[in-house]
């Protein structure tokens, strides 16, 4: 079946990069691309990017483009998210979900949860 | 960036009750819209795309409609397990955004 599985929890301090694995299972990697969403404690869903799994062109929200890389391994099927100079309000559960181009994600990874603390 | 308005940001209901939920955005998208929904502890769980298409083994009492900028999540018949939080996403272009969510809770 189907299946994204991520990294595990992290704790980093401000200033420091985290990064998330997101492992794919299941489907032609190459033929999905790969989102990336992330939710605050308490707070709703916000949209991070999103990669092409076929020539690993990403497109980033403009809020966190200066910080934000997204890679995949097509050796692995294995898309990557790295986000930089962390702050305390970076604290949140980050998803992968698969989606085409043209369609929401419709697959979602368990979630990471990165918690950035001094 | 397209803006999305939910609403209700919550709503009390019963088990069988029809409820609905609203989403606008701030500009034509079309269809271009799915609707989620997510449980405490979990990740979103995709009900429909492209306005009204019932994703693959979601039941049928759930339903989508709208165009344009007006669009409109339906339960008819609420369950015990649809006590969730639901939001909407426009999928027309980047940044897809979400709507801030409406949270179903048990009246």
């Amino acid at each position: 079946q189907v299946q994204l599985v991520q990294s595990g929890a992290e704790v980093k301090k401000p200033g420091a990069s985290v990064k998330v694995s997101c492992k794919a299972s299941g489907y032609i990697f190459n033929s999905y691309g790969m989102n990336w969403v992330r939710q605050a404690p308490g707070q709703g869903l916000e949209w991070m990017g999103w990669i092409s799994g076929y020539n690993g062109h990403p497109d980033y929200a403009q809020s966190l483009q200066d910080r934000v890389i997204m890679t995949i391994d097509t050796s692995t099927s294995t898309a990557y998210m790295e986000l930089r100079s962390l702050t305390f309000d970076d604290t949140a559960v980050y998803y992968c979900a698969r989606g085409p181009r043209s369609l929401p994600a419709d697959v979602w990874g368990q979630g990471t949860l990165v918690t950035v603390s001094s | 960036a397209i803006r999305m308005t939910q609403s209700p940001s919550s709503l009390s209901a019963s088990t069988g009750d029809r409820v609905t939920i609203s989403c606008r955005t701030s500009q034509d998208i079309s269809t271009y819209l799915a609707w989620f929904q997510q449980k405490p502890g979990k990740a979103p769980k995709l009900l429909i795309y492209a306005a009204s298409t019932l994703q693959s083994g979601v039941p049928s009492r759930f339903s989508g409609s709208g165009s344009g900028t007006d669009f409109t999540l339906t339960i008819s018949g609420l369950q015990s397990e649809d006590f969730a939080t639901y939001y909407c996403q426009h999928y027309y272009s980047y940044p897809r955004t979400f709507g801030q969510g409406t949270k179903v809770e048990i009246k």
